[in-house]
Protein backbone atom coordinates (compact mmCIF):
# COMPACT_ATOMS: atom_id res chain seq x y z
CA UNK A 1 0.00 0.00 0.00
CA UNK A 2 1.36 3.30 -1.16
CA UNK A 3 1.63 5.29 2.08
CA UNK A 4 3.58 7.94 4.11
CA UNK A 5 4.36 6.37 7.63
CA UNK A 6 5.68 9.12 10.19
CA UNK A 7 7.02 7.89 13.99
CA UNK A 8 5.86 8.34 16.93
CA UNK A 9 2.36 9.15 16.55
CA UNK A 10 2.48 11.20 19.82
CA UNK A 11 5.17 11.75 21.70
CA UNK A 12 5.46 13.86 25.21
CA UNK A 13 8.78 15.46 25.98
CA UNK A 14 10.66 17.35 28.14
CA UNK A 15 12.29 21.14 26.96
CA UNK A 16 15.45 20.58 25.55
CA UNK A 17 15.56 16.95 24.91
CA UNK A 18 16.85 16.29 21.44
CA UNK A 19 14.20 14.32 19.32
CA UNK A 20 13.64 12.85 15.95
CA UNK A 21 10.47 12.23 14.21
CA UNK A 22 11.10 9.59 11.21
CA UNK A 23 8.95 9.82 7.67
CA UNK A 24 9.15 7.43 5.10
CA UNK A 25 7.45 7.03 1.85
CA UNK A 26 7.52 3.77 -0.36
CA UNK A 27 5.90 5.59 -3.62
CA UNK A 28 9.54 6.64 -4.81
CA UNK A 29 8.44 10.28 -4.39
CA UNK A 30 11.27 13.19 -4.92
CA UNK A 31 9.17 15.65 -2.77
CA UNK A 32 8.99 15.75 0.59
CA UNK A 33 7.66 18.19 3.02
CA UNK A 34 7.10 18.70 6.75
CA UNK A 35 4.00 20.82 8.07
CA UNK A 36 2.92 21.52 11.60
CA UNK A 37 -0.68 22.39 12.12
CA UNK A 38 -2.13 24.80 15.08
CA UNK A 39 -5.60 25.73 15.60
CA UNK A 40 -6.73 28.24 13.44
CA UNK A 41 -3.57 28.68 11.73
CA UNK A 42 -3.97 25.58 9.61
CA UNK A 43 -0.56 24.33 7.96
CA UNK A 44 2.53 25.73 8.13
CA UNK A 45 4.92 24.47 6.48
CA UNK A 46 8.44 23.82 8.21
CA UNK A 47 11.35 22.22 5.76
CA UNK A 48 11.10 20.48 2.59
CA UNK A 49 12.96 18.72 0.15
CA UNK A 50 12.75 18.84 -3.89
CA UNK A 51 15.08 15.52 -3.90
CA UNK A 52 17.88 13.54 -2.28
CA UNK A 53 20.66 16.15 -0.41
CA UNK A 54 18.36 19.14 -1.54
CA UNK A 55 16.50 20.56 1.05
CA UNK A 56 15.54 24.00 2.03
CA UNK A 57 13.53 26.03 4.82
CA UNK A 58 9.70 26.69 4.46
CA UNK A 59 7.67 29.37 6.37
CA UNK A 60 8.66 28.59 10.17
CA UNK A 61 11.83 26.41 10.07
CA UNK A 62 13.27 27.94 13.68
CA UNK A 63 14.11 25.47 15.76
CA UNK A 64 14.54 22.42 13.18
CA UNK A 65 16.42 21.10 10.92
CA UNK A 66 16.20 17.94 8.41
CA UNK A 67 17.82 15.67 6.63
CA UNK A 68 17.29 14.06 3.21
CA UNK A 69 20.17 11.06 2.93
CA UNK A 70 17.99 8.80 0.90
CA UNK A 71 14.88 9.48 -0.97
CA UNK A 72 12.11 8.02 0.69
CA UNK A 73 12.96 8.74 4.59
CA UNK A 74 13.06 12.91 5.48
CA UNK A 75 13.42 12.53 9.39
CA UNK A 76 12.47 16.06 11.06
CA UNK A 77 14.97 16.62 14.42
CA UNK A 78 14.10 19.18 17.16
CA UNK A 79 17.49 19.80 18.86
CA UNK A 80 16.59 21.40 21.65
CA UNK A 81 12.22 20.82 21.83
CA UNK A 82 11.11 24.33 23.84
CA UNK A 83 6.87 24.48 24.68
CA UNK A 84 6.13 26.31 21.46
CA UNK A 85 6.98 23.15 19.48
CA UNK A 86 3.67 22.02 20.99
CA UNK A 87 1.67 20.48 17.80
CA UNK A 88 0.44 18.40 15.41
CA UNK A 89 3.24 17.52 12.63
CA UNK A 90 2.60 16.23 9.43
CA UNK A 91 4.77 14.57 6.60
CA UNK A 92 3.58 14.34 3.21
CA UNK A 93 5.30 13.74 -0.19
CA UNK A 94 4.40 13.96 -3.60
CA UNK A 95 5.81 12.70 -7.02
CA UNK A 96 7.69 15.95 -7.88
CA UNK A 97 8.00 19.41 -6.43
CA UNK A 98 5.88 22.22 -6.23
CA UNK A 99 8.79 23.79 -8.45
CA UNK A 100 7.63 21.36 -11.22
CA UNK A 101 4.12 22.38 -11.78
CA UNK A 102 2.52 23.22 -8.72
CA UNK A 103 0.46 20.54 -9.54
CA UNK A 104 1.16 17.53 -7.86
CA UNK A 105 -0.92 15.96 -5.12
CA UNK A 106 0.08 15.91 -1.82
CA UNK A 107 0.13 12.60 0.56
CA UNK A 108 -0.16 13.05 3.97
CA UNK A 109 1.47 10.43 7.04
CA UNK A 110 -1.51 10.12 9.94
CA UNK A 111 0.73 12.61 11.88
CA UNK A 112 2.65 12.92 15.25
CA UNK A 113 1.29 14.90 18.21
CA UNK A 114 4.07 16.48 19.89
CA UNK A 115 3.87 17.65 23.64
CA UNK A 116 7.01 19.94 24.75
CA UNK A 117 6.54 20.31 28.88
CA UNK B 1 2.36 37.15 -1.30
CA UNK B 2 0.24 34.15 -1.37
CA UNK B 3 -2.43 34.09 0.59
CA UNK B 4 -5.83 31.41 1.42
CA UNK B 5 -8.49 32.67 3.70
CA UNK B 6 -10.92 30.37 4.60
CA UNK B 7 -14.09 32.49 5.86
CA UNK B 8 -15.64 29.91 8.44
CA UNK B 9 -13.41 28.79 10.82
CA UNK B 10 -16.56 26.27 12.23
CA UNK B 11 -19.94 25.48 9.93
CA UNK B 12 -22.47 23.31 12.12
CA UNK B 13 -24.71 21.50 10.12
CA UNK B 14 -27.27 18.95 10.64
CA UNK B 15 -27.80 15.77 8.66
CA UNK B 16 -28.80 15.70 5.27
CA UNK B 17 -28.85 19.79 4.64
CA UNK B 18 -26.59 21.39 2.29
CA UNK B 19 -23.03 22.44 3.07
CA UNK B 20 -21.08 25.28 1.64
CA UNK B 21 -17.27 26.30 3.02
CA UNK B 22 -15.80 29.19 1.62
CA UNK B 23 -12.31 29.86 0.53
CA UNK B 24 -11.03 32.86 -1.17
CA UNK B 25 -7.21 32.95 -2.42
CA UNK B 26 -4.93 35.79 -3.39
CA UNK B 27 -2.48 35.14 -5.75
CA UNK B 28 -0.11 37.28 -8.22
CA UNK B 29 0.72 34.04 -10.46
CA UNK B 30 -2.00 31.39 -11.76
CA UNK B 31 -3.04 29.05 -8.91
CA UNK B 32 -3.70 25.32 -9.19
CA UNK B 33 -6.75 25.07 -6.08
CA UNK B 34 -7.57 22.09 -4.15
CA UNK B 35 -10.13 21.02 -0.56
CA UNK B 36 -8.05 18.55 1.81
CA UNK B 37 -10.20 16.40 4.27
CA UNK B 38 -8.76 15.46 8.14
CA UNK B 39 -10.87 13.15 9.21
CA UNK B 40 -10.41 12.71 13.26
CA UNK B 41 -6.61 11.50 13.94
CA UNK B 42 -5.98 11.16 10.34
CA UNK B 43 -3.80 13.03 8.01
CA UNK B 44 -5.23 15.24 5.46
CA UNK B 45 -6.92 13.09 2.12
CA UNK B 46 -7.53 14.83 -1.35
CA UNK B 47 -10.98 15.88 -1.86
CA UNK B 48 -10.83 17.17 -5.14
CA UNK B 49 -8.19 20.11 -7.27
CA UNK B 50 -8.45 22.54 -9.80
CA UNK B 51 -5.82 22.80 -12.74
CA UNK B 52 -7.42 24.51 -15.25
CA UNK B 53 -10.76 23.98 -17.41
CA UNK B 54 -13.90 23.41 -16.15
CA UNK B 55 -14.69 25.73 -13.32
CA UNK B 56 -16.91 23.19 -11.56
CA UNK B 57 -14.85 20.97 -10.17
CA UNK B 58 -16.60 17.02 -9.10
CA UNK B 59 -14.42 15.39 -6.36
CA UNK B 60 -15.11 12.51 -4.04
CA UNK B 61 -17.99 11.50 -1.19
CA UNK B 62 -20.35 13.91 -3.74
CA UNK B 63 -18.49 17.09 -2.72
CA UNK B 64 -18.06 20.03 -5.38
CA UNK B 65 -16.20 23.20 -6.06
CA UNK B 66 -15.93 25.83 -8.21
CA UNK B 67 -13.60 27.95 -9.19
CA UNK B 68 -14.16 31.94 -9.70
CA UNK B 69 -11.48 34.11 -10.97
CA UNK B 70 -13.30 36.99 -10.54
CA UNK B 71 -13.83 36.58 -7.16
CA UNK B 72 -10.70 34.65 -6.64
CA UNK B 73 -12.70 32.42 -4.95
CA UNK B 74 -13.03 27.96 -4.74
CA UNK B 75 -15.75 27.33 -3.05
CA UNK B 76 -16.43 23.81 -1.54
CA UNK B 77 -20.11 22.62 -1.55
CA UNK B 78 -22.42 19.41 -0.69
CA UNK B 79 -25.94 19.13 -1.59
CA UNK B 80 -26.90 16.31 1.84
CA UNK B 81 -24.34 15.85 4.47
CA UNK B 82 -23.95 12.86 6.05
CA UNK B 83 -22.26 12.43 9.81
CA UNK B 84 -19.47 10.58 8.46
CA UNK B 85 -18.59 13.98 6.27
CA UNK B 86 -17.72 15.44 10.34
CA UNK B 87 -14.03 16.44 9.51
CA UNK B 88 -11.60 19.57 9.26
CA UNK B 89 -11.23 21.13 5.73
CA UNK B 90 -8.75 22.75 4.43
CA UNK B 91 -8.65 24.84 1.05
CA UNK B 92 -4.93 24.86 -0.40
CA UNK B 93 -3.77 27.20 -3.43
CA UNK B 94 -0.48 26.04 -5.52
CA UNK B 95 1.00 29.23 -7.18
CA UNK B 96 4.60 29.90 -6.00
CA UNK B 97 4.29 27.49 -3.62
CA UNK B 98 2.01 25.48 -1.86
CA UNK B 99 -0.17 27.46 0.72
CA UNK B 100 -2.74 25.98 3.16
CA UNK B 101 -5.72 28.24 4.60
CA UNK B 102 -6.68 28.15 8.81
CA UNK B 103 -9.21 25.13 7.80
CA UNK B 104 -13.20 24.51 8.86
CA UNK B 105 -14.29 22.26 11.12
CA UNK B 106 -17.45 20.93 9.87
CA UNK B 107 -19.94 19.09 12.46
CA UNK B 108 -22.58 16.92 11.49
CA UNK B 109 -25.45 17.06 13.81
CA UNK B 110 -28.05 13.97 13.72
Amino acid sequence: EAQVTQNPRYLITVTGKKLTVTCSQNMNHEYMSWYRQDPGLGLRQIYYSMNVEVTDKGDVPEGYKVSRKEKRNFPLILESPSPNQTSLYFCASSLRGRGHSGANVLTFGAGSRLTVL
Amino acid sequence: AQSVTQLDSQVPVFEEAPVELRCNYSSSVSVYLFWYVQYPNQGLQLLLKYLSGSTLVKGINGFEAEFNKSQTSFHLRKPSVHISDTAEYFCAAAGNKLTFGGGTRVLVKP
